[in-house]
């Protein structure tokens, strides 16, 4: 089974503060994702990665840096939280094989910005 | 037009029922096509995938109409398990890994 964990489950964190958010797969897939859910508007890619410290810019990067040094972790940065960045975030795993475009989801992190 | 509608309900069904759910898309260059399904506060699972002939997985069956850019789901005999929001999922054309979401569609089963 495709494991995605986050490092955590719910954050609290003041406005201005910088706030890091670490997802780490054990499958070797090429892809991972960073996604924020908001009620109303779905999932809303932020960054993406392909390959280890290669990245691109999702629909709504604004904000937000990622970082990826291997393989298997990939983080998202907020540079100065602000309260607009409070938002369920979900990072997501999946292969580059063709035709196989399926994503692993991690648990969440909750984060609320005050 | 979003890249992805769906009715966002939600549908109220009793047990037992059958329930489709449908789903428009607008790039005509989306190959790939899936379910998912999200549980209250959790994160979307893989439901099924979605192919040109269509396909079925147990009580689930999906199928895909390119012609038309639309994507459906029928539950047949429906469980109070199956309450969940439905999310509809396209590739972003071609060989793209990168897949667009739609805002889901929330089924709830009762006695």
């Amino acid at each position: 089974d495709v494991k995605v964990t986050q490092s955590s489950r719910y954050l609290v964190k003041r406005t201005g503060e910088k706030v890091f958010l670490e997802c780490v797969q054990d499958m070797d897939h090429e892809n991972m994702f960073w996604y924020r859910q908001d009620p109303g508007l779905g999932l809303r890619l932020i960054y993406f990665s392909y390959d280890v410290k290669m990245k691109e810019k999702g629909d709504i990067p604004e904000g937000y840096s990622v970082s990826r040094e291997k393989k298997e972790r990939f983080s998202l940065i907020l540079e100065s939280a602000s309260t607009n960045q409070t938002s369920m975030y979900l990072c997501a795993s999946s292969l580059s094989l063709r035709g196989l475009y399926e994503q692993y989801f991690g648990p969440g992190t909750r984060l609320t910005v005050t | 037009r979003k890249e992805v509608e769906q009715d966002p309900g939600p549908f109220n069904v009793p047990e037992g029922a059958t329930v489709a759910f449908n789903c428009t898309y607008s790039n005509s260059a989306s190959q790939s096509f899936f379910w998912y399904r999200q549980d209250c506060r959790k994160e979307p699972k893989l439901l099924m995938s979605v192919y040109s002939s269509g396909n079925e997985d147990g009580r689930f069956t999906a199928q895909l109409n390119r012609a038309s850019q639309y994507i459906s789901l029928l539950i047949r005999d429906s469980k109070l398990s199956d309450s969940a929001t439905y999310l509809c999922v396209v590739n972003r054309g071609g060989t793209a890994s990168k897949l667009t979401f739609g805002t889901g569609t929330r089924l709830q089963v009762t006695l």
